[in-house]
């Protein structure tokens, strides 16, 4: 069972540039999340998806940021006009449906997003 | 959600035990213990959960006292592998918006 792909792993914007990053979630995984990480910090949650719905998106900039996850497809987490302080490590996580009571998610290794 | 304070860093040699203690003084009633392991470049790998007294798996023990205010994560003989950024989470049953701190960077020397 392949764990949660993340793709690109690296990728490198200009100021003003999109950015657009996926995430495929573990096979019978229904939530996504995705995190940001900066530098010597740890992961800040930004929004939570189920298929087709938001469920909740407050750690997410209401500006420049958007994330959906479709019916068919993976998970994007979406940048307009991408500016130097979005540099940053960019994490999808997933979990199976009910969640439990362990507060567990599977995270993908990664997208590294490097603006210049 | 509970705010957590952990040491920054922490040194051990190969083969010791390592106790990476975690203070949680406003944790709720409905809150649990969750240990997260992330090593450089890889996302954060689930280590073990609790609520009370203590729990051990394959890998890990955690130690959570009575008044719950702080929880001790044990490592039994690490080894140079184990080095990596331990994250100490409080938050409840099933939460999903997890919140890290900046964690514990262990460093296991041979």
């Amino acid at each position: 069972n392949a764990g949660v792909m993340q793709n690109p792993r690296h990728l490198v914007r200009r100021r003003g540039q999109e950015a657009r990053l996926r995430c495929s979630p573990m096979k019978g995984h229904s939530h996504v999340y995705w995190y940001r990480q900066l530098p010597e910090e740890g992961l800040k949650f930004m929004v939570y998806l189920q298929k087709e719905n938001i469920i909740d998106e407050s750690g997410m900039p209401k500006e420049r940021f958007s994330a959906e996850f479709p019916k068919e497809g993976p998970s994007i987490l979406r940048i307009q006009q991408v500016v130097r302080g979005d540099s940053a490590a960019y994490f999808c996580a997933s979990s199976p449906p009910g969640r439990g009571t362990q507060n567990e998610q599977f995270f993908g290794p990664g997208t590294r997003l490097t603006v210049l | 959600l509970a705010k957590t304070t952990q040491p920054i860093s922490m040194d051990s040699y190969e083969g010791q035990e390592v106790n990476i203690t975690c203070s949680h003084n406003n944790i709720a009633t409905n809150d649990y213990i969750t240990w997260y392991q992330q090593f450089p470049s890889q996302g954060p790998r689930f280590i073990i959960q609790g609520y009370k007294t203590k729990v051990t798996n394959e890998v890990a023990s955690l130690f959570i006292p009575a008044d719950r205010k702080s929880s001790t994560l044990s490592l039994p003989r690490v080894s140079l592998s184990d080095t990596a950024v331990y994250y100490c989470l409080v938050a409840g049953a099933g939460s999903y918006q997890l919140t890290f701190g900046k964690g514990t960077k262990l460093s296991v020397i041979p």
